[in-house]
């Protein structure tokens, strides 16, 4: 069965502190892999992709992510974390030729503090 | 550009009301995915579409919902008659036929059923 694990609930960090958000998944495959963010009464907004090729991408607002394919994960990134990044955080994965649906894990808040 | 365009923001009614929930997906995007979201169960894909045509409803809760694409640009949601455990945050959300390109979200319509 495909899914994706987000093994931290919540992710504490001072504020100018690198931060990380865990991400492994389980498909069969190359999948494509995805970094959303969500703020309060907001919907979800996309912050990076990984489709193939370099297994560091960059996304919006200084994030990142590294892609590695032996431990099947997609960590988020970010060196210097700042109070505005506190949200919740949302990995998705979506498996070549399926039909355009995501598969999401369950969400980490990330907490950053001054 | 206009992003996924959703209505009503909030929504309140009594249990036994019919609910209508409005998407209007970006243009040009060709998928469009209803999602609930709750505090129990995160984030459900409930049904979505290709081209106006569903292609997968397994996520529908029960028959009291129902969802429609009468065209490229509008899609509803509906629940009838509603109950107090329909109480969620609705997400629509569409994306390119490009199986890389991400889905983009609207701020979604919370929805209180008393």
């Amino acid at each position: 069965a495909q899914s994706v694990a987000q093994p931290e609930d919540q992710v504490n960090v001072a504020e100018g502190n690198p931060l990380t958000v865990k991400c492994t998944y389980s498909v069969s495959g190359n999948p494509y892999l995805f970094w959303y963010v969500q703020y309060p009464n907001r919907g979800l907004q996309f912050l990076l992709k990984y489709i193939t090729g370099d297994n560091l991408v960059k996304g919006s607002y200084g994030f990142e992510a590294e892609f590695n394919k032996s431990q099947t994960s997609f960590h988020l990134k970010k060196p210097s974390a700042l109070v505005s990044d506190s949200a919740l955080y949302f990995c998705a994965v979506r498996r070549p030729s399926n039909t355009g649906k995501l598969i999401f894990g369950q969400g980490t808040t990330l907490q950053v503090k001054p | 550009d206009a992003g996924v365009i959703q209505s009503p923001r909030h929504e309140v009614t009594e249990m036994g009301q019919e609910v209508t929930l409005r998407c209007k997906p970006i243009s040009g995007h060709d998928y469009l995915f209803w999602y609930r979201q709750t505090m129990m169960r995160g984030l459900e894909l409930l049904i979505y579409f290709n081209n106006n045509v569903p292609i997968d409803d397994s996520g529908m809760p029960e028959d009291r919902f129902s969802a429609k694409m009468p065209n490229a640009s509008f899609s509803t949601l509906k629940i009838q008659p509603s109950e107090p455990r329909d109480s969620a945050v609705y997400f629509c959300a569409s994306s390119s036929g490009q199986e890389f390109q991400p889905q983009h979200f609207g701020d979604g319509t919370r929805l209180s059923i008393l």
